[in-house]
C-alpha cells in the first residue's frame, strides 16, 4: 500500500512569512500533483511535477519533485491571508493513475 | 475554464435505500474517477472509468457499488443499499489522459 505523509499537520503564521510544507512516502510515483481545498469545495489543481528533481513556480508557491520521485515539497514565499487553505499532496501511480492522498497540510495566515 | 460539475451538492438517504450520484466530466476528457472523503480523513479512491469500462477500483468499491456513463456527458455513481458508513464526500475527477485529475466539488452524502 503506497502512504503520503504531510508535514506539518497544521501551520500557523503571518502575513509576510516564508514557509514549506513536505509530502513523503517510501514509494516512488509516477507524478505528484499539489491540490488546495477549501471546506465544502473539491480540490483545486495548483501544480503536477513528472520528473525527478522538477522544480515549477506557480507566482509565489515553488514546488519540488525529489529526485527519486518519492517526495515533494511546497514553498510559499511572502504568505499572505488568501494563501489560507488545506493543501494536499496526491501521487499518481498505476495504469489508470489513481490518486494516493495524504492528509494536508491546513496553512492559516494571519494578517 | 472547464470544470467538472456533480449534483446534487447534498444527498440525504434512509440506510438501505439506493442513491445514485451525478457527475458530468468535462468535455474532452476520457478518463474518470470517484473518490471519496469520510469527515476528517483522506481522500481515498474508488474507481476508474475508461473506454466505457472499469479499468480499477479499490476495496471499499464493493458489489453495493456500480458506476456507469449512460450517454456521452454524464458519469454517475450508485450505491445500491447505503449504510451508515457510506456517509462521506463523493467527489468525482476526470482528466484527458490520466493526469492531471480535475475534481469537482463534491457530492455530500448524508446516510440516516
Amino acid at each position: 500500500t503506497q502512504l503520503l505523509e504531510q508535514s506539518p499537520q497544521f501551520l500557523s503564521i503571518q502575513e509576510g512569512e516564508n514557509l514549506t510544507v513536505y509530502c513523503n512516502s517510501s514509494s516512488v510515483f509516477s507524478s505528484l500533483q499539489w491540490y488546495r481545498q477549501e471546506p465544502g469545495e473539491g480540490p483545486v489543481l495548483l501544480v503536477t511535477v513528472v520528473t525527478g528533481g522538477e522544480v515549477k513556480k506557480l507566482k509565489r508557491l515553488t514546488f519540488q519533485f525529489g529526485d527519486a520521485r518519492k517526495d515533494s515539497s511546497l514553498h510559499i514565499t511572502a504568505a499572505q491571508p488568501g494563501d489560507t487553505g488545506l493543501y494536499l499532496c496526491a501521487g499518481g501511480g498505476g495504469s489508470n493513475y489513481k490518486l494516493t492522498f495524504g492528509k494536508g497540510t491546513l496553512l492559516t495566515v494571519n494578517p | 475554464e472547464p470544470e467538472v460539475t456533480q449534483t446534487p451538492s447534498h444527498q440525504v438517504t434512509q440506510m438501505g435505500q439506493e442513491v445514485i450520484l451525478r457527475c458530468v466530466p468535462i468535455s474532452n476528457h476520457l478518463y474518470f474517477y470517484w473518490y471519496r472523503q469520510i469527515l476528517g480523513q483522506k481522500v481515498e479512491f474508488l474507481v476508474s472509468f475508461y473506454n466505457n469500462e472499469i479499468s480499477e477500483k479499490s476495496e471499499i468499491f464493493d458489489d453495493q457499488f456500480s458506476v456507469e456513463r449512460p450517454d456521452g456527458s454524464n458519469f454517475t455513481l450508485k450505491i445500491r443499499s447505503t449504510k451508515l458508513e457510506d456517509s462521506a464526500m463523493y467527489f468525482c475527477a476526470s482528466s484527458e489522459n490520466r493526469q492531471p485529475q480535475h475534481f469537482g466539488d463534491g457530492t455530500r452524502l448524508s446516510i440516516l
